[in-house]
């Protein structure tokens, strides 16, 4: 099974900074990778698909980046609204196993 | 615009089985470009794949739950189910049902099941 490891587990920034959030495979996925952001109580919302593929109604501060082990989360300038926990999940595997990352929860300093 | 909603009892006794189902609305789960899915998360943790249907019926499931799970598909009625066998209080989760491509883009708004007697 293809492990994924995120970096940090939880993260505290102002509104208006640069964030970034890394994910790690345990083995290549290419591009397969998707990212998510959870708020309280609510169900994950896809934000970045195939690494660096914005979803529809996505806000363009969001980007992502990597290919093969590797990928980043970048959230350019952090509105109050981005404050919430966020998941990587590999589809190199998709259909037979999907994997998620252990998520970063990303809090207010 | 698609909705899919999860139903279910929302308490469940140890060594029973969980059973809930997935109704989407505003979209055939005929479709051939999606996979139909339910993902958990037991409180205050991550997310976990369950398991995975295509409208043809063909499934796909989690190893550690392979042995406990069954998902279905009543095209029909647009909606499909899980069945998780023998469960115990770690079973305690929000169970979501989801559509995915390549990345699951629509979601339900989830449901709390509690395994307890």
């Amino acid at each position: 099974d293809i492990q994924m490891t995120q970096s940090p587990s939880s993260l505290s920034a102002s509104v208006g900074d640069r964030v970034t959030i890394t994910c790690r495979a345990s083995q290549s996925i290419s591009s397969y990778l998707n990212w998510y952001q959870q708020k309280p109580g609510k169900a994950p919302k896809l934000l970045i698909y195939a690494a660096s593929s914005l979803q529809s109604g996505v806000p363009s501060r969001f980007s992502g980046s990597g290919s093969g082990t590797d990928f980043t989360l970048t959230i350019s300038s952090l509105q109050p609204e981005d404050f919430a926990t966020y998941y990587c999940q590999q589809s190199y595997s998709t259909p037979r196993s999907i994997t998620f990352g252990q998520g970063t929860r990303l809090e207010i300093k | 615009q698609l909705q899919l909603q999860e139903s279910g009892p929302g308490l469940v006794k140890p060594s029973e089985t969980l059973s809930l189902t997935c109704t989407v609305s505003g979209g055939s789960i005929s479709s051939s470009s999606y996979y139909w899915g339910w993902i958990r998360q037991p409180p205050g943790k991550g997310l976990e794949w369950i398991g995975s249907i295509y409208y043809s019926g063909s499934t796909y499931y989690n190893p550690s739950l392979k042995s406990r799970v069954t998902i279905s598909v009543d095209t029909s009625k647009n909606q499909f189910s899980l069945k998780l066998s023998s469960v115990t209080a770690a079973d305690t989760a929000v169970y979501y049902c989801a559509r995915r491509a390549v990345a699951s883009d629509y979601w339900g708004q989830g449901t709390l099941v509690t395994v307890s007697s």
